[in-house]
């Protein structure tokens, strides 16, 4: 079947711009992650959503960091503001439940001017 | 001290060798533990999860786990050139729901 989808795949913006990150999970996965993998930080978690439960937001850098799930399907990732340091390649994965295995979708890469 | 760490890279092996990539994780609750492998400019893919002591044997690729010890290794058999990329460990730490990844190990496969 179909894998994680993310749009888009490659996103250049100007410092101070907002961005909108879209990920479409695997069907029928109820959980859905945002990671972001930049050089020198590694792959680093930044929200998950389960469900109809709240979201974990523990791993949000700032408060210009904002995620929804809508329907319990389709997730976006907003960005504020944008910054340099924002530029990463930021990753969704999703599972059938939390703790089971995730799997990962292209990614999207986002460069801050 | 990292949740997980990895052992620095990189990492080259000659073809047909054995590679052997290890990983430690500092929170003795943590009970599912993964091994992604990502090729350069691509996003990772799952190649083991293991969740019990021992081995878990997946074609070429062998994952085992030592609660005890708190690490778990991948070691992939007949190494390929195809091989050839950044192997990242990924340990949902304590009980955690999110994972936690090491820094990866680059593997290359010397033809």
């Amino acid at each position: 079947g179909a894998g994680v989808s993310q749009s888009p795949s490659n996103k250049v913006t100007e410092k101070g711009k907002d961005v909108e990150l879209r990920c479409d999970p695997i069907s029928g996965h109820t959980a859905l992650y945002w990671y972001r993998q930049s050089l020198g930080q590694g792959l680093e978690f930044l929200i998950y959503f389960q469900g109809n439960s709240a979201p974990d937001k523990s791993g949000l850098p700032s408060d210009r960091f904002s995620a929804e799930r809508t329907g319990g399907s389709v997730s976006t990732l907003t960005i504020q503001r944008t910054q340099q340091e924002d530029s990463a390649v930021y990753l969704c994965a999703s599972s059938l439940g939390l703790a089971d295995t995730q799997y990962f979708g292209p990614g999207t890469r986002l460069t801050v001017l | 001290q990292k949740e997980v760490e990895q052992n620095s890279g990189p990492l080259s092996v000659p073809e047909g060798a054995i590679a052997s990539l290890n990983c430690t994780y500092s929170d003795r609750v943590s009970q599912s533990f993964f091994w992604y492998r990502q090729y350069s400019g691509k996003s990772p893919e799952l190649i083991m999860s293991i969740y019990s002591n021992g081995d878990k044997e997946d074609g070429r690729f062998t994952a085992q786990l030592n609660k005890a010890s708190q690490y778990v290794s991948l070691l992939i058999r007949d190494s390929q050139p195809s091989d050839s990329a950044t192997y990242l460990c990924a340990v949902n730490v304590g009980s955690a729901r999110q994972l936690t990844f090491g820094s990866g190990t680059q593997l290359t496969v010397l033809p």
